[in-house]
C-alpha cells in the first residue's frame, strides 16, 4: 500500500494561474518535504516541515508556498506558475530530519501552458 | 554547506556485469549516506544506506562502501539485471539542518 500519496499525478495549469499540489502520508512521520525535480536533474529541496515548524530553503522563490494543516497532509501552492516551474514535484516524509530514510511519493508532473 | 558530487552521470553495462557508482561529499561531519533508485515516472526509493560507524554494508546484490578519510562512498551492484536500469542518486545530510542533499544522479542502463 502506498504510504506517501501525491495528487494529482499529472497537473496542467495555465501560466500565472495558482495551482495546489497535495501530499498525504500514512506513516505518521514528523517531517514532510517538497522537492522540485527537473528533467535529468537531482531533486532540489524547496522546503520542509518538522512537525508544524516550516523551514524554507534560502533559494526557494517566494512564488512557492506550503501548508501543513495536520500531520498527514501537506500542500504545495504555486501562486503564479511560470514556464520555468514545469517539473516533477516530489513529496517525501521521514521520521526525523536527515539521518533517517526518506519515503517519497510518486510525484506530480506539472505542466505550465 | 554540503556538496555532493556523483560520478559517472551515465553508465551502461552488460547484463551480469557489475556496476559501480561513486559519490564524494564535503562535510566531514556527515554521518548518514543513503542511495536511492528512481525508475521512470516514479519517486526515488531507498535501496541501501550506510552510517559512518561502518565501512561496508551489503544487501544481496547491492553493497555500499564508505571511506570517511577520503570522504567518498560507492554503490556496487553485482550480477546486474535489466530491471536494475534506472537513475541512482546518492545523498548526504547538511549538518546545520539535517536536510538531505542529493548527487546529480547516474543513469544506469543494463543491456540484455
Amino acid at each position: 500500500d502506498a504510504m506517501v500519496i501525491q495528487n494529482p499525478r499529472y497537473q496542467v495549469t495555465q501560466f500565472g494561474k495558482p495551482v495546489t499540489l497535495s501530499c498525504s502520508q500514512t506513516l505518521n512521520h514528523n517531517v514532510m518535504y517538497w522537492y522540485q525535480q527537473k528533467s535529468s536533474q537531482a531533486p532540489k529541496l524547496l522546503f520542509h516541515y518538522y512537525d508544524k515548524d516550516f523551514n524554507n530553503e534560502a533559494d526557494t522563490p517566494d512564488n512557492f508556498q506550503s501548508r501543513r494543516p495536520n500531520t498527514s497532509f501537506c500542500f504545495l501552492d504555486i501562486r503564479s506558475p511560470g514556464l520555468g516551474d514545469a517539473a516533477m514535484y516530489l513529496c517525501a516524509t521521514s521520521r526525523d530530519r536527515g539521518l533517517t530514510e526518506a519515503f517519497f511519493g510518486q510525484g506530480t508532473r506539472l505542466t505550465v501552458v | 554547506g554540503e556538496n555532493v558530487e556523483q560520478h559517472p552521470s551515465t553508465l551502461s553495462v552488460q547484463e551480469g556485469d557489475s556496476a559501480v557508482i561513486k559519490c564524494t561529499y564535503s562535510d566531514s561531519a556527515s554521518n548518514y549516506f543513503p542511495w536511492y533508485k528512481q525508475e521512470l515516472g516514479k519517486g526515488p526509493q531507498l535501496i541501501i544506506d550506510i552510517r559512518s560507524n561502518v565501512g561496508e554494508k551489503k544487501d544481496q546484490r547491492i553493497a555500499v562502501t564508505l571511506n570517511k578519510t577520503a570522504k567518498h562512498f560507492s554503490l556496487h551492484i553485482t550480477e546486474t539485471q535489466p530491471e536494475d536500469s534506472a537513475v541512482y542518486f546518492c545523498a548526504a545530510p547538511l549538518l546545520d539542518n539535517n536536510d538531505m542533499r542529493f548527487g546529480a544522479g547516474t543513469r544506469l542502463t543494463v543491456k540484455p
